[in-house]
């Protein structure tokens, strides 16, 4: 059990350009989560899969984000067209059948200049 | 709808003096409670968590909560801090037949002086 594994740890990327960020959950977690966390906030939710199906998005996701978890493995997160307001840590986690708690990666920081 | 909240930006407390964060909650049902800390520039690591039973529960590094049901609280409680346990602290809670998410706290400072 390596943990959940989010790459890049972090991202400076210019107005407008797109990014995508790899989430992977530690190994046989049927459950994940995205959050985005802003300085001095807790965490939001963004999206929730169980297995490769997206069952609840966040109205705070608009139509520039999109996540994908194909086969139900890892999962990835795009942004387009990104904003200065996209700026914060983008945390994955995930949760498996025996677990009630969700395990959290490191996060990636994004930083939109 | 599910909310949390965390009554108190910071906490200061000396070395070796009892710790208290507190978290009260508002959800439909019976809910699962969580206190996850998070050091700067890393994830949530989660500390302890309350299913059902004792109302004392205990969790990592010596910390415990205590389940208040009448008063919807959930407080993170150390009877000795240590200088190590200065972090940011989350509470969190999620529906017992909803896994589609975690509702968090803004979260607690908790500031351990020497």
């Amino acid at each position: 059990d390596t943990g959940v594994s989010q790459n890049p740890r972090h991202k400076i990327t210019k107005r407008g350009q797109n990014v995508t960020f790899r989430c992977d959950p530690i190994s046989e977690h049927n459950r994940l989560y995205w959050y985005r966390q802003t300085l001095g906030q807790g965490p939001e939710f963004l999206t929730y899969f169980q297995n490769e199906a997206q069952l609840e998005k966040s109205r705070l996701l608009s139509d520039r984000f999109s996540a994908e978890r194909p086969k139900g493995s890892f999962s990835t997160l795009e942004i387009q067209r990104t904003e200065q307001g996209d700026s914060a840590m983008y945390l994955c986690a995930s949760s498996g059948d025996s677990n009630t708690e969700a395990f959290f990666g490191q996060g990636t920081r994004l930083t939109v200049v | 709808a599910q909310s949390v909240a965390q009554p108190e930006d910071q906490v200061n407390v000396a070395e070796g003096n009892p710790l208290t964060v507190k978290c009260t909650y508002s959800v439909s049902g019976n809910p699962y409670l969580f206190w996850y800390v998070q050091y700067p520039n890393r994830g949530l690591q989660f500390l302890l968590k309350y299913i059902t039973g004792d109302n004392l529960v205990k969790g990592s590094y010596g910390f415990e909560a205590e389940f208040n049901k009448s008063q919807t609280s959930f407080h993170l409680k150390k009877p000795s801090a240590l200088v190590s346990d200065s972090a940011l602290y989350f509470c969190a809670v999620r529906d017992r037949d909803n896994f589609n998410k975690f509702y968090f706290g803004s979260g607690t400072k908790l500031n351990v002086k020497p």
